[in-house]
């Protein structure tokens, strides 16, 4: 079956302006993750959803970065006034129910700001 | 606080030849830890999970060992090939509380023929 899809695969943007980027998860996974990963550091957890409810918000960086998600499916990770630090690749991962099963990721977005 | 250290950061091998990845974790209390394999412009693809009551886990040429008292895994791959050269990633999950894991940094693995 479709795995996680994100779109765009790049993004390249200048500074100051605002970027969506979205993320399909698996039909029928509840749980999704956004994360960051910037060149040579490890995955930085960003926010998760548990259906269309983030109950964990705690690793948006700045109020710059939101995220919401629909009908328990599509999110959108929005970063408005984009800075040169936001350049980084943002994974989307989905689980089956937010346990601590196995998290699926796509393929990510690469965010370029110039 | 929870961590997961990961060991080498990076390691070039010849094709053929073995290795093996270390992870060193502070998670607690455990749940599970699983070894994920990032090729380059790709999201990780699990590759093994581990439970407290597992000791070693296989797929195919890898091989993930779990000794949860002195809270150390490894990562053995054998006969590497070609395909092997990507980031490998250490996730280890803690019981109850928070349902996100914690990363490693990964060993980035370079197999040369």
């Amino acid at each position: 079956g479709a795995g996680v899809s994100q779109s765009p695969s790049n993004k390249v943007t200048e500074k100051g302006k605002d970027v969506e980027l979205r993320c399909d998860p698996i039909s029928g996974h509840t749980a999704l993750y956004w994360y960051r990963q910037s060149l040579g550091q490890g995955l930085e957890f960003l926010i998760y959803f548990q259906g269309n409810s983030a109950p964990d918000k705690s690793g948006l960086p700045s109020d710059r970065f939101s995220a919401e998600r629909t009908g328990g499916s599509v999110s959108t990770l929005t970063i408005q006034r984009t800075q040169q630090e936001d350049s980084a690749v943002y994974l989307c991962a989905s689980s089956l129910d937010g346990s601590r099963g196995e998290q699926y990721f796509g393929p990510g977005t690469r965010l370029t700001v110039t | 606080k929870n961590q997961v250290e990961q060991s080498p950061q990076s390691l070039i091998i010849l094709e053929g030849k073995n290795c093996t990845l270390q992870c060193n974790y502070t998670v607690s209390p455990f749940s599970n830890l699983r070894w994920y394999k990032q090729d380059t412009g790709r999201g990780p693809v699990s590759l093994t999970i581990m439970t407290f009551s597992e000791n070693t886990k296989s797929n195919g040429r890898y091989t993930a060992t779990l000794d949860a008292d002195t809270k150390q895994s490894s990562l053995h791959i054998t006969a590497s090939q070609l395909s092997d050269s990507a980031s490998y990633i250490c996730v280890v999950s803690a019981k109850g509380g928070s349902y996100i894991p914690t990363f490693g940094r990964g060993t980035s693995l370079i197999v040369h023929p």
